[in-house]
């Protein structure tokens, strides 16, 4: 089973881009990384996922290394309203391993 | 708002008794998750159904339990509560048309707005 390490929390300030790095070091072939944001009182949303390489939608880029053994979360030009903590998912077919959760807190 | 539903919103509870959370998931979705989120564990993965059969199994409890029924709505049974038990749980859904006997693992999960529980 895959173990997943998140740093607890980290600063940033309006229209700085932000990078959270997971670490999974024993992922599996299988394992996909998926990315969520929750905020207070909410379940968690999806926010990217991806195998390898680099994935960017219209909220944030993904990147994962040739060893897949970490993947970086990054969101351009953060805003206060991304505030919230993010968790990533390591998933295989009947494996499931959240990391602790990294709470970003953006200030003006 | 994800489509899936979670009652009740909030319960409280005395140790020892035991409770059910139901959660309803997004029309056509198949597969429903169940988590439970406390302060010191984060998100720990409970239990999995797919379609009314059980997929994956995570750090559930004996204690606890959970089915999903024909109309793929899904109850998680709580029993002899104890006060570390107090926590949210949450309800996720998702397509997962695979039907894979192994599920899949790309699914988008979507989550409900949880059930906070409170043992007294």
């Amino acid at each position: 089973l895959a173990k997943t390490t998140q740093p607890i929390s980290m600063d940033s300030y309006e229209g700085q881009e932000v990078n959270i790095t997971c670490s999974h070091n024993n992922i599996a072939t299988n394992d996909y990384i998926t990315w969520y944001q929750q905020f207070p009182s909410q379940g968690p949303r999806f926010i990217i996922q991806g195998y390898k390489t680099k994935v960017t939608n219209e909220v944030a880029s993904l990147f994962i290394p040739a060893d897949r053994k970490s993947s970086t979360l990054s969101l351009p030009r953060v805003s206060l309203s991304d505030t919230a903590v993010y968790y990533c998912l390591v998933r295989g077919y009947s494996t499931l391993t959240f990391g602790k959760g990294t709470m970003l807190l953006v200030s003006p | 708002d994800s489509g899936v539903t979670q009652t009740p919103k909030h319960l409280i509870t005395a140790t020892g008794q035991r409770v059910t959370l139901r959660c309803s998931p997004r029309s056509g979705d198949l597969s429903v998750y169940w988590y439970q989120q406390s302060l010191d564990q984060g998100l720990q993965f409970l239990i999995q159904y797919y379609n009314g059969e059980e997929r994956a199994k995570g750090n559930i409890l004996e204690r606890f339990s959970a089915q999903q029924f024909p109309d793929l709505h899904s109850e998680l049974n709580l029993s002899s509560l104890e006060l570390g038990d107090s926590a949210l749980y949450f309800c996720a859904s998702s397509k997962e048309t695979s039907g894979l006997a192994g599920g899949s693992n790309t699914d988008t999960q979507y989550f409900g707005p949880g059930t906070r529980l409170t043992v007294l």
